[in-house]
């Protein structure tokens, strides 16, 4: 069976330093992968997504940026975080294609301090 | 006008209670709707997929309404557990979803 692996659970961060955010997905192959942010109390804000190694397509301009080396690896990166940035991350994947449905991995909860 | 719209609750049933909550969408060549569930501070989990003929799932019942453009999750016999926030999800033909914003569920004793 598939599963998706997200972490840290939890990260607490200063203003201005760096962020990386793993995501790995196991069981399958050349999934869609997705980084989506859901501020307290708010919807879900798609970040980024991905339908193939080196693929990424950005939804939302800002100092976010997401890579995808491998072809079940996500990662979501900052050179320096903003106040702005916290919220809780998500990732998710659904197998290949159009209009699959998606599974989301644990999140990890950011704040910046 | 929003892609897909819901109304954000609370519902507060009680127990054994019938709740149905409605969702409806803005594109009309949508193909592929979905419930999640959401916890408190957890990820959303797949509840249903909405066939167009409608589908049921133990207690939860999902349908379809594509004149209207409408889908809806109904819930028999409440129980404390099915308290949550209910996120429909509308895709069309892309590799984005649009999710909705979510009902919130209290189910009380």
């Amino acid at each position: 069976s598939q599963t998706i692996h997200q972490w840290p659970a939890t990260l607490v961060q200063p203003v201005g330093s760096p962020l990386s955010l793993e995501c790995t997905v196991e069981g399958t192959s050349n999934p869609n992968l997705y980084w989506y942010r859901q501020a307290a109390g708010r919807g879900l804000q798609l970040l980024f997504y991905s339908v193939g190694i080196g693929q990424i397509s950005s939804e939302v301009p800002q100092n976010l940026s997401a890579s995808r080396p491998q072809d079940r690896q996500f990662i979501l990166s900052s050179k320096k975080l903003l106040l702005s940035d916290s919220g809780f991350y998500l990732c998710a994947w659904s197998v290949t294609g159009f209009d699959q449905p998606q599974h989301f991995g644990d999140g990890t909860r950011l704040s910046i301090l | 006008r929003k892609e897909v719209e819901q109304d954000p609750g609370p519902f507060n049933v009680p127990e054994g209670a019938t709740v149905a909550f409605n969702c409806t969408y803005s594109n009309s060549a949508s193909q592929s709707f979905f419930w999640y569930r959401q916890d408190c501070r957890k990820e959303p989990k797949l509840l249903m997929s909405v066939y167009s003929s409608g589908n049921e799932d133990g207690r939860f019942t999902a349908q379809l309404n594509r004149a209207s453009q409408y889908i809806s999750l109904l819930i028999r016999d409440s129980k404390l557990s099915d308290s949550a926030t209910y996120l429909c999800v509308v895709e069309g033909g892309s590799y984005i979803p649009t999710f909705g914003r979510g009902t919130s569920l209290i189910v009380h004793p």
